[in-house]
């Protein structure tokens, strides 16, 4: 199984509303990391953990909490969020963080705050 | 942050034709890899190629890296109408240990 799931597919939220995405993976991967996506742009790199300890915070605003509850799960809790945090956010993994293999990526939630 | 630019920034060839896409990075790399990403889904890994690599081929692919100039490129040959989709290089930063991106070409082949 190579795949990387995530959930939901599409999500529309206010901006004082809780929500929270979620991703997947049954490879064995060690790395797990969060990456945002405007239109017509590269991805952004998020937060990366590593045998489920963040390792890297990209200095993202705290309404954004990732948590990584074991080796297979990731997820990513949303909190009073602002119009321009709509972006399509997707979620990878990796045998382990920094290591010369190549992630493997979901196929995104595509978040909508309104 | 962006690892560097892409160029072309768009792309539009016929089926048949070859595709060549150049990517320029800015700091040290363990490996530089290229990913593909049809409109609005995740991305899809194509190649990789090490720092100690100067060329590599996989089936349509043909990756370059010359890292005197911290550079890149992509020939995709005989290019397909299902090759269209947007086009990234990541450079895995040794100092992060983290992916970074490029800024991407769109590809279009026109059947």
């Amino acid at each position: 199984d190579t795949e990387v799931t995530q959930t939901p597919k599409h999500l529309v939220m206010g901006m004082t509303n809780k929500k929270s995405l979620k991703c997947e993976q049954h490879m064995g991967h060690r790395a797990m990391y969060w990456y945002k996506q405007k239109a017509k742009k590269p991805p952004e790199l998020m937060f990366v953990y590593s045998y489920e300890k963040l390792s890297i915070n990209e200095s993202v605003p705290s309404r954004f909490s990732p948590e990584c509850p074991n080796s297979s799960l990731l997820n990513l809790h949303l909190h009073a969020l602002q119009p321009e945090d709509s972006a399509l956010y997707l979620c990878a993994s990796s045998p382990i963080a920094g290591g010369p293999l190549e992630q493997y990526f979901g196929p995104g939630t595509r978040l909508t705050v309104t | 942050s962006q690892q560097g630019e892409e160029d072309p920034q768009a792309l539009s060839i016929q089926e048949g034709e070859n595709a060549t896409m150049n990517c320029s990075y800015k700091t040290s790399i363990n490996n530089l890899q290229w990913y593909r990403q049809n409109s609005g889904r995740g991305l899809v890994h194509l190649i990789l190629i090490r720092s100690n690599e100067r060329e590599k081929h996989s089936g349509r692919l043909r990756v370059t890296l010359d890292t005197s100039k911290k550079s890149s490129s992509l020939l995709i040959t005989a290019s397909r109408a299902a090759d269209t989709a947007s086009y990234f290089c990541a450079g895995l930063d040794t100092g992060r240990r983290a992916l970074t991106f490029g800024s991407g070409t769109r590809l279009q082949v026109q059947p």
